[in-house]
């Protein structure tokens, strides 16, 4: 059983497009999050959510939002596609907040 | 805020030598620290972690680190290593609330037949 699970693993599109990018755990955990990692492997974290809060880094661009449809899923959204948005994007989870977290196989955007 | 130091960028070592990944972490508060490895074209695998207790770790894969808070650094080391551990590395904090983890840039392990 895979734990923390994102679809599609690849995904080319074209600038000004929108896309989501779909991210489901089975681990029963309540923190989610979303990462960005750069094409010099660089990881930075964009939003961190659980059933009450939502943080994000402020140097996301609000074309980024996050989507729970329940515990378990966190989707992230991008509108209006640019070319700095390439990238390969991992979710992962986490028991508890602060503590180790489980990541997705990653979902490698690349915007023509 | 916290930072991450990954004092290496790629450290190349003889198969079944012993290695050591160097990581330095800056926080005014509690931190916890992790260990990361990124095989190619995959996602990030824990190898260990330090919460609290013991300052020696021990994690996967033959792997230990040790917590030194006085030099504030969590080293990974591993005393034999194989021709599977090349991978890229990453040491990570977190200081215990929702805002995710904080990285260091990674460092490339590549083992030398």
């Amino acid at each position: 059983d895979t734990a923390v699970s994102q679809t599609p693993k690849y995904l080319v599109t074209q600038m000004g497009n929108d896309k989501s990018i779909k991210c489901e755990q089975n681990l029963g955990h309540d923190t989610m999050y979303w990462y960005k990692q750069d094409s010099k492997k660089f990881l930075k974290i964009m939003f961190s959510y659980n059933n009450k809060e939502l943080i994000i880094n402020e140097t996301v661009p609000n074309r980024f939002s996050p989507k729970s449809p329940d515990k378990a899923h966190l989707n992230l959204h991008i509108n209006s596609l640019e070319l700095g948005d390439s990238a390969v994007y991992f979710c992962a989870s986490s028991p508890m907040t602060g503590h180790e977290q489980y990541f997705g196989p990653g979902t490698r955007l690349t915007v023509t | 805020a916290q930072s991450v130091t990954q004092l290496d960028s790629q450290v190349p070592v003889f198969e079944e030598a012993p290695v050591e990944l160097r990581c330095n972490y800056s926080s005014s508060v509690s931190v916890y620290l992790f260990w990361y490895v990124q095989y190619p074209n995959q996602g990030l695998q824990l190898l260990l972690k330090y919460l609290s207790g013991s300052t020696l770790v021990k994690g996967i894969n033959g792997f230990e680190a040790e917590f030194n808070k006085s030099q504030t650094s969590f080293h990974l080391r591993k005393p034999s290593v194989h021709i599977s551990d090349t991978a890229e590395y990453f040491c990570a904090a977190s200081g215990g609330g929702a805002d995710g983890l904080t990285f260091g840039k990674g460092t490339h392990l590549i083992i030398q037949p």
